[in-house]
């Protein structure tokens, strides 16, 4: 079965540092969605990103975040200085098929630990 | 998209059926029902949607009341596997910027017991 692979699986760094998450979306989708869960809260929408742009962003998605498709396939999460705050699970999702944009398929997730 | 509400929490036992409620009394016409669950430390799962009418698929069936006001997630035969965070999430297929955008809740835990 086919999956959407995220690397690394968990990334700690101190705060101040730039990251890069990774993302290895399941199909050429032209949706493209981050989301994040901060440990014991609820998955929380980041990013959604359409043919290359960014469609919409919550209120949490900062300056301090950028997403890109470097290379036409993979997506990327790069978060400019950490802050304590940003330490969670990002996920990175993208639909099962053309037809159904509100069926996604998630990725397993990048721990990210500021210290 | 409209508000759901569930319950915090439920028990089932391994081999019954988990029956999973959600009230959205809010939905409008064009407004799907969507059920995810997420496994402890896993990014969330699809599980099955619905407008109107029943739905079953390999994982779940999905009970829709005539008003569309409430619908209940229905695991047949529960197994230790399908102890999970439950999601119900309201939301339209129509298109526009928030297409794909899922608001999740606080959900339902469920644990199965041996």
């Amino acid at each position: 079965e086919p999956e959407v692979t995220q690397t690394p699986s968990h990334q700690v760094t101190q705060m101040g540092q730039e990251v890069i998450l990774r993302c290895v979306p399941i199909s050429n989708h032209l949706y493209f969605y981050w989301y994040r869960q901060i440990l014991g809260q609820k998955v929380e929408f980041l990013v959604s990103f359409y043919n290359n742009e960014i469609s919409e962003k919550s209120e949490i998605f900062d300056d301090q975040f950028s997403v890109e498709r470097p290379d036409g396939s993979n997506f990327t999460l790069k978060i400019r200085s950490t802050k304590l705050e940003d330490s969670a699970m990002y996920f990175c999702a993208n639909p099962l098929t053309r037809l159904g944009y509100n069926e996604q398929f998630f990725g397993p997730g990048t721990r990210l630990t500021v210290l | 998209d409209a508000k759901t509400t569930q319950p915090p929490s439920m028990d089932c036992a391994e081999g019954r059926a988990a029956n999973l409620p959600c009230n959205h009394s809010t939905i409008s016409g064009n407004e799907y029902v969507y059920w995810y669950r997420q496994i402890h430390s896993q990014g969330p799962q699809y599980i099955i949607h619905g407008l109107k009418n029943n739905e079953t698929n390999e994982m779940a069936s999905l009970i829709i009341t005539e008003d569309r006001k409430s619908s209940t997630l229905i695991l047949p035969h529960a197994t230790l596997r399908d102890t999970a965070v439950y999601y119900c999430i309201v939301l339209s297929n129509a298109g526009g910027t928030s297409y794909g955008k899922l608001t999740f809740g606080q959900g339902t835990i469920l644990t199965v017991h041996p």
